[in-house]
């Protein structure tokens, strides 16, 4: 069965501080990779996709940036954190189901706190 | 501009009774909805989901409603229960297959009380 991990649950950095958080999927090969970011009263927004190794669209204007080195990994990194970076962020990847309906499954999050 | 609203932020409802979730869109061309649940400190998951196709799409306890000329798509969920207290989001797909742009809601949260 897939499953998608990300590490780690918890960050509290400094501003100006570097940031990598991880996610690995495993049980399927190749597929479509997704970072979200939940912040508060906006429900769920998309930053970043990808559809295969090395291949990475952003949605939206950032400090933040992504890579995926691996075919069943994908790093969210910054060079230098805001405060507006704090957040709860979602890894996930997508599967079709029977009824056609393309479905992201996601992962567990990561909390992160700038200060 | 929000594409995929959901106006209210929460709801209170008894158990056993209906909770029904209200999601409003704008894109005339989504082509798929979708409902998530979330609780705190964990990612969402997957609930239900209905082609534009569609006006009615049922799964045990939980029915969702389409209705394309008002843009509007509610949840139903039907006897409520305590554990079904958690943060329901709307979600939209503005295309099937290939990667999947899903546009979210800001989210309703549900409390279930005895």
């Amino acid at each position: 069965s897939q499953t998608i991990h990300q590490w780690p649950a918890t960050l509290v950095q400094p501003v100006g501080s570097p940031l990598s958080l991880e996610c690995t999927v495993e049980g399927t090969s190749n597929p479509n990779l997704y970072w979200y970011r939940q912040a508060a009263g906006r429900g769920l927004q998309l930053l970043f996709y990808s559809v295969g190794i090395g291949q990475i669209s952003s949605e939206v204007p950032q400090n933040l940036s992504a890579s995926r080195p691996q075919d069943r990994q994908f790093i969210l990194s910054s060079k230098k954190l805001l405060l507006s970076d704090s957040g709860f962020y979602l890894c996930a990847w997508s599967l079709v189901l029977p009824s056609g309906a393309n479905v992201l499954t996601f992962g567990a999050g990561s909390r992160l706190t700038v200060l | 501009d929000q594409q995929v609203k959901q106006n209210s932020p929460s709801l209170s409802v008894q158990e056993g009774r209906i909770s029904i979730l209200n999601c409003d869109y704008t894109n005339s061309m989504f082509d798929y909805f979708l409902w998530y649940k979330k609780y705190p400190a964990e990612g969402p998951t997957f609930l239900i989901s209905i082609s534009s196709i569609k006006d009615k799409n049922e799964d045990g306890r939980f029915t969702v409603f389409l209705n394309k000329s008002a843009k509007h798509l509610s949840l139903h969920i039907v006897p409520s229960q305590p554990g079904d207290s958690a943060v329901y989001f709307c979600a939209a797909s503005p295309a099937s297959g290939g990667y999947n742009k899903l546009i979210f809601g800001a989210g309703t949260r549900l409390a279930v009380h005895p």
